[in-house]
């Protein structure tokens, strides 16, 4: 089955600098590959998410970047903000024209955005 | 995106009696999840619950321990069966979009505390 690993676990950066997380997947055949923010009693919330035939897709601060060949992705978030502060996590799935997989998850990065 | 509402958002049980959640979407949905998130740890898939068939559980988990009902598109339930501490974590509900296809989105969540 797909693993999906993410680092840092932590990142602690200053308000208005650049925040990087990174994951890698196991599984070639994954083509859908989310980040979720989870911040405290909430539910995830899915901020991002690009398929396998884009190598990077932009929304505002937020982009995310696809290496099919390394299978590796990441999350970057620009010009930090306070409310930037809580766990995001990556995750990675099969979708097909039927449907689509549970996701596979890393295991989080707590990021704190220090004023 | 849908609207996933889950009652109860939380519950305090004890040892041996089960527990039953609900989960609502506002829309029409085919494909439905149930993940578990350990205190502090990331989301793990417990099964997909389709309607109109059985649901179909991930490595470790069993329908005994886990049963699942989904009688209609908008609506599922997951029950914890013969509870332990160790089924202490927040169950999540997800649903693949109804427009879109594979981005998934998830309930509140329901805190279970098991004594």
């Amino acid at each position: 089955g797909e693993n999906v690993e993410q680092h840092p676990s932590t990142l602690s950066v200053q308000e208005g600098d650049s925040a990087v997380i990174k994951c890698t997947y196991s599984d070639s055949a994954s083509n859908y590959f989310p980040w979720y923010k989870q911040e405290l009693g909430k539910g995830p919330q899915l901020i991002i998410d690009i398929r396998s035939n884009v190598g990077e897709k932009k929304d505002q601060r937020i982009a995310v970047t696809l290496n099919k060949t390394a299978k590796h992705f990441s999350l970057h978030i620009t010009e930090t903000q306070p409310e930037d502060s809580a766990v995001y996590f990556c995750a990675a799935s099969l979708y097909s024209g039927g449907g689509a997989d549970g996701l596979t998850f890393g295991k989080g990065t707590h990021l704190i955005i220090q004023p | 995106s849908a609207v996933i509402s889950q009652k109860p958002s939380r519950d305090i049980c004890q040892r041996g009696t089960s527990l039953t959640i609900q989960c609502q979407v506002d829309s029409q949905v085919t494909m439905m999840f149930w993940y578990r998130q350990q205190p502090g740890q990331s989301l793990t898939l417990i099964a997909t619950a389709n309607q109109g068939s059985e649901a179909t559980y991930e490595s470790g988990f069993v329908i005994d321990k886990f049963p699942i009902s989904r009688p209609n598109l908008t609506f599922s339930t997951l029950t914890v069966s013969n509870m332990s501490p160790e089924d202490s974590s927040i169950y999540l509900c997800s649903v693949l979009s109804p427009t879109s296809g594979n981005e998934q989105f998830f309930g509140p969540g329901t805190r279970l505390t098991v004594l």
